[in-house]
């Protein structure tokens, strides 16, 4: 079974543009997660989608968002990119609740 | 609001000594528990979940416990080896299962050859 998938793995963006990062989760799994990490904060959960519908949310800026399709593939976009949104960005899915994540590699954003 | 502490930050380990990794949670209304190992630049590999009815589990060199009721799990390593140098974290998910995991800091272990 192939694992979760993420693309791009390394992105430079200037501040001001927007970004749109994607995840594909392991086949039969449902929900997505989304996750930033950074240094000195470590790992804060972004948000999460089971079935296209946000089911949570975590506290972050209305310039980040998601959605997720029907095939359960996941997108996340900032927008108004800021220095401090440079981190590790991680998506995590799992076949039902309460199970075991699995995360993606990651896609590493860099805003100069 | 839930918080999750990893204690030590970060430990060296000469080969072959086993040790002990500590996580402390605040809310005791935890879902499950998962340790997690982290090596530099790259994603999270799942170790153990232990649930929030289970005391502990074991995989190979590793066994998680957990103790609802002190706030705590502990993740011990028998016989560490090199490979086994990463970050190691620890995560909750509140109860009700939903997805709004909260994630200690990690503990950065190094074991010396």
């Amino acid at each position: 079974k192939a694992g979760v998938t993420q693309t791009p793995r390394y992105l430079i963006k200037t501040r001001g543009q927007q970004v749109t990062l994607s995840c594909s989760p392991i086949s039969g799994h449902r929900s997505v997660s989304w996750y930033q990490q950074t240094p000195g904060q470590g790992l804060q959960f972004l948000f999460e989608y089971f079935s296209e519908t946000q089911r949570n949310k975590g506290n972050f800026p209305g310039r980040f968002s998601g959605r997720q399709f029907s095939n359960s593939r996941s997108e996340m976009n900032v927008s108004t990119l800021e220095l401090g949104d440079s981190a590790l960005y991680l998506c995590a899915s799992l076949a039902g609740t309460g199970e075991t994540q699995y995360f993606g590699p990651g896609t590493r954003l860099l805003v100069l | 609001k839930q918080e999750v502490t990893q204690i030590p930050a970060a430990l060296s380990v000469p080969e072959g000594e086993n040790l002990v990794l500590n996580c402390s949670f605040t809310d005791s209304a935890i879902y499950n528990l998962q340790w997690f190992r982290q090596d530099p630049g790259k994603g999270l590999t799942s170790l153990l979940l232990i649930q929030s009815s289970q005391r502990e589990q074991t995989s190979g060199r590793l066994n998680a416990s957990l103790d609802k009721s002190s706030g705590r799990s502990t993740l011990y390593i028998a016989a560490s080896q090199p490979g086994d140098s990463a970050t190691y974290l620890c995560a909750v998910t509140p109860d009700g299962g939903y997805q709004k995991v909260t994630f200690g800091i990690g503990t950065k272990l190094q074991v010396i050859p």
